[in-house]
């Protein structure tokens, strides 16, 4: 049971390029997340899909668009990276009602914008 | 609006000395509330949670009890191991449809030696 699978894993970037972060849950879960992970600021949510065909922004969605490709499937897309963009991106799953109250977490992508 | 604080770290421990992590929050309802650790290289994963004042959580050792009249969920272990050595975070949603709709505290690192 794989869980929830990020690609890529690392990946560097050059300011102004584009690229996607995709994401899949084998879990059957209806809602999924992305976040971003910095130093000294914990985990910030940048957009999320609560059921598929819906998405809402987060905290922090200047610069990222997302798509909820279907109900595995959730990627984040950045169109014109920048430096301030350098973090650790997280994808999360999670289900519903009050027995299932956790969310499940990919291992991560480290992406650094030069 | 809602926030979680934790206490900055890192934190070094000895083997089997006893571990106390503080975490206080705000928030506009009643919050279910989560303790998420993060070993190294890995995404965070459910350590324990507590959906309603009063409740205990607890997990390999772990306890946090859900206190509304200080809003505080202070994680414990009594005696720590090397294996425990990872970043902590605090967390709470205000949602029961979307668990990974989270806000967390900025991450404690904590250190155990031998």
């Amino acid at each position: 049971n794989a869980g929830v699978t990020q690609t890529p894993k690392f990946q560097v970037l050059k300011t102004g390029q584009s690229m996607t972060l995709q994401c899949a849950q084998d879990m059957n879960h209806n809602s999924m997340y992305w976040y971003r992970q910095d130093p000294g600021m914990g985990l910030r949510l940048i957009y999320y899909s609560a059921s598929e065909g819906t998405t809402d922004k987060g905290e922090v969605p200047n610069g990222y668009n997302v798509s909820r490709l279907n109900k595995r499937e959730f990627s984040l897309r950045l169109e014109s990276a920048a430096p301030s963009q350098t973090s650790v991106y997280f994808c999360a799953s999670s289900d519903r009602g009050q027995g299932k109250a956790q969310a499940f977490f990919g291992q991560g992508t480290r992406l650094t914008v030069v | 609006g809602d926030s979680v604080t934790q206490m900055e770290g890192p934190v070094t421990l000895s083997e089997e000395a006893f571990l106390t992590i503080n975490c206080t929050y705000t928030a506009t309802g009643y919050p279910s509330l989560f303790w998420y650790v993060q070993y190294p290289g890995e995404g965070l994963q459910l350590l324990l949670k507590a959906t309603k004042a009063d409740d205990k959580g607890s997990n390999k050792g772990f306890e946090a009890t859900y206190r509304k009249e200080t809003t505080s969920f202070h994680l414990e272990k009594g005696s720590v191991q090397v294996s425990d050595s990872a970043v902590y975070f605090c967390a709470l949603t205000l949602t029961t449809d979307s668990w990974g709709k989270l806000q967390f505290g900025a991450g404690t690192q904590v250190v155990v030696t031998p």
